[in-house]
């Protein structure tokens, strides 16, 4: 079984429709975090937990919200989908043992594309 | 502002040739990443390069870094054809991760 996972793998919307991406994991780990990727863009870091009490914004967290609901799960929801925010969505998780923004353990993705 | 910039970002070549993939950023950062991308699949971590001069090596793969000229390099050595793919190095401040866009390698058989 995966590590990291995700749901949905892939989600067609409509703009203005909420959503929510799933993720869980099995490997321990106190750190999650979520990213956008675009084509050409590399990854861009959305938001970030370092454990349930501890939500910290990224570098592009505008129209973005998360909830941490256990050490293991962490959500992301897009209140009012419009179009830009079609892209492939990573969760990843990170060890605490070390330092901030250890090595990474990413997730499938998921795919979403908002009409 | 962290801005990490990959060169080149897409890159053609024969099997068994060498060639080297650049990171260049613009802060202080001791620590920087490679990862690996396959086409349509998550990132898988390459290297962890935490110093001055750090250098790491697996297979054909190698990592280096040189805190000093902000630059990391990911050296590929006799390129075979299941190195095909994209490659990221995302760099670590105190409160920031950024990635680069990515180098596209394309290795021919």
């Amino acid at each position: 079984d995966a590590d990291v996972t995700q749901t949905p793998r892939n989600r067609i919307t409509k703009t203005g429709k909420r959503i929510m991406l799933e993720c869980s994991q099995t490997k321990g780990h106190d750190r999650m975090y979520w990213y956008r990727q675009d084509p050409g863009l590399g990854l861009r870091l959305i938001y970030y937990s370092f454990d349930v009490k501890d939500i910290n914004k990224g570098e592009i967290s505008d129209g973005y919200s998360v909830s941490r609901q256990a050490q293991a799960k962490f959500s992301l929801s897009l209140e009012s989908a419009i179009p830009n925010q079609t892209a492939l969505y990573f969760c990843a998780t990170s060890d605490e043992d070390r330092w901030v923004f250890d090595e990474q353990f990413f997730g499938p993705g998921t795919r979403l594309t908002v009409l | 502002e962290l801005k990490v910039e990959q060169n080149p970002l897409f890159l053609s070549m024969q099997e068994g040739k060498n060639y080297t993939i650049y990171c260049n950023y613009s802060t202080t950062s001791d620590r920087l990443y490679w990862y690996r991308q396959d086409p349509g699949k998550s990132l898988e971590s390459l290297f962890v390069l935490l110093s001055n001069g750090a250098v790491k090596q697996e297979g054909r793969l190698m990592a280096s870094l040189d805190t000093k000229a902000r630059l990391s390099t990911l050296h590929i050595t006799a390129a075979v054809h299941d190195l095909s793919a994209t490659y990221f190095c995302a760099v670590v401040t105190d409160d920031k991760i950024i990635f680069g866009k990515g180098t596209r390698l394309h290795i021919l058989p």
